[in-house]
Order: structure tokens, then C-alpha cells, then sequence
């Protein structure tokens, strides 16, 4: 399968834990993003990298959250001390460098936080 | 920043009848408008999309259409079926920079047979 790859798939962990999300794009693509998704919601943007460069960051992204690329090819997302309002379905897409417009999406991350 | 609102938030049809999601942007600056489909516990995968240099777009039983004066476009489903039963998020996009989409809060379409 060559398409974005996320994991763990499924996180519960206890409130006041560190968690860290993992996400594989595809290889020839150079831009990452980082969305989250809550029930009955869109998902909302959180980050976004040009290769290794975080060029974007949502305010929604707090200070317990933080984001890397090293060498501009897997990224991930860690989250310290969770929140019950952390949990949600933290989604991964990637685009090749161009000016085109599809965002491919993992299958996501799901976090529960107890 | 960009904002995206879309109705219905849900919507159910019988089989065969036609599916119209409405969105609304309100960056006048915005120039890209792609749909994605969401089926359940799947990951979110483009349908259709459309630039602002032009007004409508079609793919078979799929089309979308755009005004730019009003801001808002619109997702159109012919002949639904039970397999298009899923979430669609519309979502708009600024030129140049990041390129980062905000979507809509997603509208489930649910086709009965």
C-alpha cells in the first residue's frame, strides 16, 4: 500500500499521559499537514510542514502539542500531559509539491482519553 | 481566517432521487473548493473539485457548482444510490502560501433503498 499510513491506529491512554501519532506519506510527496476531527465536526488544521520546515500553525495547536518532520519524511505528533478534550481522530494528509489541490488522508489516529 | 458553513447537516433521500449539500466561504480570496467523501471508519478521499476560473463542473452522477459573487458553492449527487451514503465535507482554499483547505463541518448523506 503506498498511500499515507498512520499509527497506532487506536490510543486510549489516562488523562495527564504523553502520547506520540506517527505518519507516513506518500514518498514523493513534500507537504504534510496535521488535522483534527471530533464527532460531527470537519476536520481543523493543525500543522503544516514543507518538507522539514513547520510552516503553519494552528492557535488550536497548544503548547502540550508539538510536531516534527526530521529529513522531511515521516512526521509525528506528540501530545504531553492529555486532556479528556484531546481526544478525537487526528487525521495525517500529504500533497506532492505542486499547486494541486488533493490532500491524501491517512486512515487517521483515534485518541481516548480517560 | 477562512470560515466554510455547510447544510444540511444531514440529509436522507430515497434511491434514485438527486442530493444537493450547500457551503459557504467567506475569504473572497479563495480559489479552490474540492469535496471529499468520508465513507464510515475510512479515510476522507477527494470526489470532485473546482477552481474559481469556472462555474461548474461535472463527473457522472456528480457535479459541483460555484458563485463566486455569493460565495458559495454547491455539491450535486443524480441517481444516489446506497453506496453514496457517507459524510461529504466541502472545503475552500486561498492561493499561494501553505495551500491548507478549511473544510465544512460535513454533511451525512444517508441514500435508503
Amino acid at each position: 500500500d503506498t498511500g499515507v499510513s498512520q499509527n497506532p491506529r487506536h490510543k486510549i491512554t489516562k488523562r495527564g499521559q504523553n502520547v506520540t501519532f506517527r505518519c507516513d506519506p506518500i514518498s514523493e510527496h513534500n507537504r504534510l499537514y496535521w488535522y483534527r476531527q471530533t464527532l460531527g465536526q470537519g476536520p481543523e488544521f493543525l500543522t503544516y510542514f514543507q518538507n522539514e520546515a513547520q510552516l503553519e500553525k494552528s492557535r488550536l495547536l497548544s503548547d502540550r502539542f508539538s510536531a516534527e518532520r526530521p529529513k522531511g519524511s515521516f512526521s509525528t505528533l506528540e501530545i504531553q500531559r492529555t486532556e479528556q478534550g484531546d481526544s478525537a481522530m487526528y487525521l495525517c494528509a500529504s500533497s506532492p509539491d505542486i499547486k494541486t489541490g488533493e490532500l491524501f488522508f491517512g486512515e487517521g489516529s483515534r485518541l481516548t482519553v480517560l | 481566517g477562512e470560515n466554510v458553513e455547510q447544510h444540511p447537516s444531514t440529509l436522507s433521500v430515497q434511491e434514485g432521487d438527486s442530493a444537493v449539500i450547500k457551503c459557504t466561504y467567506s475569504d473572497s480570496a479563495s480559489n479552490y473548493f474540492p469535496w471529499y467523501k468520508q465513507e464510515l471508519g475510512k479515510r476522507p478521499q477527494l470526489i470532485i473539485d473546482i477552481r474559481s476560473n469556472v462555474g461548474e463542473k461535472k463527473d457522472q452522477r456528480i457535479a459541483v457548482t460555484l458563485n463566486k459573487t455569493a460565495k458559495h458553492f454547491s455539491l450535486h449527487i443524480t441517481e444516489t444510490q446506497p453506496e453514496d451514503s457517507a459524510v461529504y465535507f466541502c472545503a475552500a482554499r486561498k492561493p499561494g502560501g501553505s495551500y491548507i483547505p478549511t473544510f465544512g463541518r460535513g454533511t451525512s448523506l444517508i441514500v435508503h433503498p
